[in-house]
């Protein structure tokens, strides 16, 4: 089975904060993605990944960036954190043309 | 750009209920259609896919049809269970897989017994 795997399911951090969010893939996938979840909002793409330290905005990528040193981890980095960036962050993977599988989630609070 | 827009919930049903919620799209070209189903706590799942127009994607009793003259996507089963409650959103894949997907805001379904 493949298997998307977030570094920790619930995170707290001060406003100014520097985050670091991880996503770990096990299938040798070329894409990863970044989302994020909210109510009433559904999922917005931040940025995603179609190889090693290849890169591409998405939808909402102001306030983030994303590092891809290795083929099957893909890192979301909050320069400095603030309230609005509270939320659910959601990663996926795939094969090109195929389905995304998805990670369970953090959930990011930000005081 | 590209959007789906899906009937807001909570939508709540009684067990062994027929279930319709609707998406409908808009994108350039020939996008590709999925549900997703997110249930409690957990990461986001497909569900079924459809690649082209009359396409039909069918899972676990679930099923929806691609109607490019419709723009719509709405999922459908014919007998609800209290397991199927869960939030359900559909979404669009205009480009190549390397392209993200574009979802709806989702519709939280709740099946009562």
């Amino acid at each position: 089975d493949v298997k998307v795997t977030q570094s920790s399911r619930y995170l707290v951090k001060r406003t100014g904060e520097k985050v670091f969010l991880e996503c770990v893939q096990d299938m040798d996938h070329e894409n990863m993605f970044w989302y994020r979840q909210d109510p009433g909002l559904g999922l917005r793409l931040i940025y995603f990944s179609y190889d090693v330290k290849m890169k591409e905005k998405g939808d909402i990528p102001e306030g983030y960036s994303v590092s891809r040193e290795k083929k099957e981890r893909f890192s979301l980095i909050l320069e400095s954190a603030s309230t609005n960036q509270t939320s659910m962050y959601l990663c996926a993977s795939n094969f090109r043309g195929r389905e995304q599988f998805f990670g369970p989630g953090t959930r990011l609070t930000v005081l | 750009g590209n959007s789906v827009t899906q009937m807001e919930g909570p939508v709540t049903l009684s067990e062994e209920a027929f279930l319709t919620i609707n998406c409908t799209y808009t994108a350039t070209g020939y996008p590709s259609l999925f549900w997703y189903v997110q249930y409690p706590g957990e990461g986001l799942q497909l569900l079924l896919k459809a690649t082209k127009a009359d396409d039909k994607g069918s899972n676990k009793g679930f099923e929806a049809t691609y109607r490019k003259e419709t723009t719509s996507f709405h999922l459908e089963k014919g007998s609800v269970q209290v397991s199927d409650s869960a939030v359900y959103f559909c979404a669009l894949r205009s480009g190549g897989g390397a392209d993200g997907l574009t979802f709806g805001k989702g519709t939280h379904l709740i099946i009562q017994p």
